[in-house]
């Protein structure tokens, strides 16, 4: 399968507690982003990356919230000191260079905070 | 704020009818408007898109509108087969204040497709 990867699929964790997604994107494309989606909505546009340079970041993401991509490859989103309304979905997807409008979604983390 | 939006949250059709799934927009400076495709369990998959200065575009059994004097965009799926049962949103491309683009999405339409 050569789509987009994310691990884990699922998360449970603690309040309080600090967890961290991974996103494998399909290897040719140079452009990341990472979105979080809630029951019935949209997602909604976390932060994007073209190679390793972080270009954007949305007001949602607070600071508790990073997000890397070392290498230019996989990526890794992290968040301390989770709070219960940090449970949703994680997406990843990946693009092309130029290409904004077709991202290629991976299956999401979706975390539970309890 | 501005926002993308839809009409209706829930459609059901017969299998082999046509869909039409609506979406209203508020944001002129938009340069393309994108469908998206969302099976449980997955991410959402592209469908097509549509640059502002067009007023329609035709895919395979998918026709996309674009009505920028009501600011209101639909998908038109001909001859509707269960596998296109999902929820669609449609989604917004827009400069955001850096150099960047990023898409900003609707809050869907699960269509149902009734035997």
């Amino acid at each position: 399968d050569t789509g987009v990867s994310q691990d884990p699929r699922h998360k449970i964790t603690k309040r309080g507690q600090n967890v961290t997604f991974r996103c494998d994107p399909i290897s040719e494309h140079n452009r990341l982003y990472w979105y979080r989606q809630t029951l019935g909505q949209g997602p909604e546009f976390l932060t994007y990356f073209q190679n390793e340079a972080q270009l954007e970041k949305s007001r949602l993401l607070s600071d508790r919230f990073s997000a890397e991509r070392p290498k230019g490859s996989f990526s890794t989103l992290e968040i301390q000191r989770t709070e219960q309304g940090d449970s949703a979905m994680y997406l990843c997807a990946s693009s092309l260079r130029g290409q904004y409008n077709e991202q290629f979604f991976g299956p999401g983390t979706r975390l539970t905070v309890l | 704020g501005e926002s993308v939006g839809l009409h209706l949250p829930t459609l059901s059709v017969q299998e082999g009818d046509n869909s039409i799934i609506n979406c209203a927009y508020s944001n002129s400076a938009s340069d393309y408007f994108i469908w998206y495709k969302q099976e449980s369990g997955k991410g959402p998959q592209f469908i097509i898109d549509i640059r502002s200065n067009m007023d329609k575009r035709q895919g395979q059994r998918v026709t996309v509108l674009l009505n920028k004097t009501v600011k209101h965009l639909s998908l038109q799926i001909a001859a509707t087969q269960p596998g296109d049962s999902a929820v669609y949103f449609c989604a917004e491309n827009i400069r955001s204040s850096g150099s960047a683009r990023q898409l900003t999405f609707g809050s869907g339409t699960q269509l149902t497709v009734l035997p």
